[in-house]
């Protein structure tokens, strides 16, 4: 079975410019979650995704937004992007409903440079 | 309020030696808890989790956690580390909240580097 797939791997932004980000879960996952992880925050959770409603969401700006699709997929969409949004974005897919009791399956992440 | 707290941000150890890494949580109930490792450039992998049962907790790699209660701990080990190895490793407590608003609550991180 495919793992988490996320695109793309690796973007360079400037500031003011607005970024979309892709995530495929496990085929059969319906829950995803997105995380923000930096060196000095860890992984800061953004917001989870089920059966296409947003279920959670983390202590980020209303510049963070994110969707999730029938088949699964979900996006997530930062706008007007800050220097401090250079990070690695993770994408994690569950089997189950989630609410921080299913296992977590990680993508590789999309590495996003702010310039 | 719920927290997890990694102890160590750095842990070296030469290979072959044993590994422990800590891991502590501040939780109402019981918790779910989970140690996952991200190897550079990767994103995590699950090495074990535990909810109930067994308080001794074997995982993929070789590794193991045990669980205390009267200590709030849930510290990962291994009795003979290898190169490939070395890692991050964060270590997770759910869930937070309540109703639809529960999530994970994730430590820091401890960076593990494998001398030869």
């Amino acid at each position: 079975k495919a793992g988490v797939t996320q695109t793309p791997r690796y973007l360079i932004k400037t500031r003011g410019q607005q970024v979309t980000l892709s995530c495929s879960p496990i085929s059969g996952h319906r829950s995803v979650s997105w995380y923000q992880q930096t060196p000095g925050q860890g992984l800061q959770f953004l917001f989870e995704y089920f059966s296409e409603t947003q279920r959670n969401k983390g202590n980020f700006p209303g510049r963070f937004s994110g969707r999730q699709f029938s088949n699964s997929r979900s996006e997530m969409n930062v706008s007007t992007l800050e220097l401090g949004d250079s990070a690695l974005y993770l994408c994690a897919s569950s089997l189950g409903r989630g609410g921080g009791t299913d296992t977590q399956y990680f993508g590789p992440g999309t590495r996003l440079t702010v310039l | 309020a719920q927290s997890v707290t990694q102890p160590d941000i750095h842990i070296t150890v030469s290979e072959g030696a044993s590994l422990e890494l800590r891991c502590n949580y501040s939780y109402g109930a019981t918790p779910y808890l989970f140690w996952y490792v991200q190897s550079p450039g990767q994103g995590l992998q699950l090495l074990l989790k535990y909810f109930s049962g067994d308080t001794l907790v074997q995982g993929i790699k070789g590794f193991e956690a045990e669980f205390k209660r009267s200590q709030s701990s849930f510290n990962l080990r291994k009795p003979s580390v290898h190169w490939s190895d070395a890692a991050e490793y964060f270590c997770a407590v759910g869930p937070s909240g309540a109703g639809n608003n529960r999530k994970l609550i994730w430590g820091l991180g401890t960076s593990l580097a494998v001398n030869p």
